[in-house]
């Protein structure tokens, strides 16, 4: 079974400053992998996604996020953080076989806060 | 592109009645989704259907839990009878092949109070 973990629930930075949010994976199979937000009172969005070809992906609003198989790990960054950056934020992974082609598994999520 | 519709947007009910929430998916997409978000957690899949047919519904608790979608395009997610547990926002969201696996387009949630 693939699983996620989100390591901190709560992540608070300055504006300005970098923005490092962690994901860690667990999946039998060559994963896709991806960091969706969800804005208050918004459904969630697509962020960026990784589907076995670079190993850094980059999405929208200057954020990035790199696959490494050896650490298991999908990590999510932002050079310089601003305020319209504050929301939630979930790192999933994805089946790509069988009757459940798809279905995403999400992590906990992430609370990130950015102060002025 | 119109996005994925959701209505009640907020519901609030009593434990043991029941509730409904409704979804319509962007237009063409043949996979629907239904989540439970409870406060703190991930979303997590009820049911996933392909068109009018059940792919997946194997974390829908089928004893209080029904869905729907009867012509391949709106969906229905019904508690009947709700308890004090099912208090959480119930996502919609949709997919096409073209997409590829994972991405999804969601809507806004229905946040559901059970009191």
């Amino acid at each position: 079974a693939q699983s996620v973990t989100q390591l901190g629930s709560h992540v608070s930075v300055s504006e300005g400053a970098l923005v490092l949010l962690r994901c860690n994976y667990s999946s039998s199979v060559p994963p896709y992998l991806f960091w969706y937000v969800q804005y208050p009172n918004q459904g969630l969005q697509l962020l960026l996604k990784y589907t076995s070809a670079a190993t850094l992906v980059k999405g929208i609003n200057g954020f990035e996020a790199e696959f490494k198989k050896s650490e298991t790990s999908f990590h999510l960054t932002k050079p310089s953080a601003h305020m319209s950056d504050a929301a939630e934020y979930f790192c999933a992974v994805s089946d790509i076989g069988g009757t459940s082609y798809g279905k995403l598994t999400f992590g906990q999520g992430t609370i990130l806060t950015v102060h002025p | 592109e119109a996005g994925v519709a959701q209505s009640p947007r907020y519901k609030i009910i009593e434990k043991r009645q029941s509730v409904a929430f409704w979804c319509n998916p962007i237009s063409g997409h043949a996979t629907l989704y239904w989540y439970q978000q409870i406060l703190g957690q991930g979303p997590k899949l009820l049911i996933q259907f392909q068109n009018n047919g059940v792919v997946d519904d194997s974390q829908l608790p089928k004893d209080r839990f029904s869905a729907e979608r009867l012509k391949g395009v709106d969906s229905t997610l019904k508690i009947q009878p709700a308890k004090l547990e099912d208090s959480a926002v119930y996502l919609c969201a949709s997919s096409s092949p073209g997409l590829g696996p994972g991405e999804q387009y969601f809507g806004p949630g229905t946040r559901l109070t059970v009191t």
